[in-house]
């Protein structure tokens, strides 16, 4: 069965250095969004991809965060620098429809960050 | 006052017990309304999914939407202890699939 992949599973860092994320989406799957989970609380939407176009970035704290999807595949989140607020699990997760129209979105392991 | 409110828990119930998980939202153009259960260190699975009002069963697991008290519940018969996990329920409006999470429900059923 497809999977959405994604690395690192764990990933400790300082307070100041700089992280980065990857994911592979399900193959196929036009839509891809990143998502920050919280310790205890749901996930949030940060990015939302259509191919290779931003749809919804609107959560993205533009000033330290950063994700492209280049060829409209995988994707790279980064945040430079990173903060002790930043600590969290983040999720990608993919669809295979247009954005706009309510469709499964299938979720990966997902990244956990510990900054120190 | 958040979108969407649930109880954190932690529920503890013994294998067999049927449990209720419960959420509220304050979005009425809230449309579709789904569940989701999420292992320790996993991502987020989609259990079941429901477009407005009514009730949708599968197997163990019973979806309810009462859109009118906005609340939305989800039931599971003859819980198992493999059912231990957080539950979300996630709520989007009509045409738009952004996604609005509760804070989860951790649930332990004990043998």
């Amino acid at each position: 069965e497809a999977e959405v992949a994604q690395s690192p599973r764990y990933k400790i860092t300082e307070k100041s250095q700089a992280v980065a994320f990857w994911c592979d989406p399900i193959s196929g799957h036009a839509t891809l969004y990143w998502y920050r989970q919280i310790l205890g609380q749901g996930p949030e939407l940060l990015v939302q991809f259509q191919d290779e176009s931003v749809v919804d970035d609107s959560q993205l704290p533009k000033d330290r965060f950063s994700a492209e999807r280049l060829k409209g595949v995988d994707s790279t989140l980064k945040i430079q620098p990173a903060e002790l607020g930043d600590s969290a699990m983040y999720l990608c997760a993919s669809s295979p429809l247009s954005g706009g129209s309510l469709d499964t979105q299938y979720f990966g392991p997902g990244t956990r960050l510990t900054v120190l | 006052q958040k979108e969407v409110e649930q109880d954190p828990g932690p529920l503890s119930v013994p294998e067999g017990a049927i449990v209720s998980l419960n959420c509220t939202y304050s979005n009425s153009a809230f449309q579709y309304f789904m569940w989701y259960r999420q292992y320790s260190r996993k991502g987020p699975e989609l259990l079941m999914y429901t477009y407005s009002s009514g009730n949708k069963e599968d197997g163990r697991f019973t979806a309810q939407v009462d859109k009118s008290s906005k609340y939305i519940s989800l039931f599971i018969r003859d819980s198992q202890p493999s059912d231990s996990a957080t539950y979300l329920c996630a709520m989007s409006g009509f045409n738009t699939d952004k996604l609005i999470f509760g804070t989860g429900t951790r649930l332990q059923v004990f043998p």
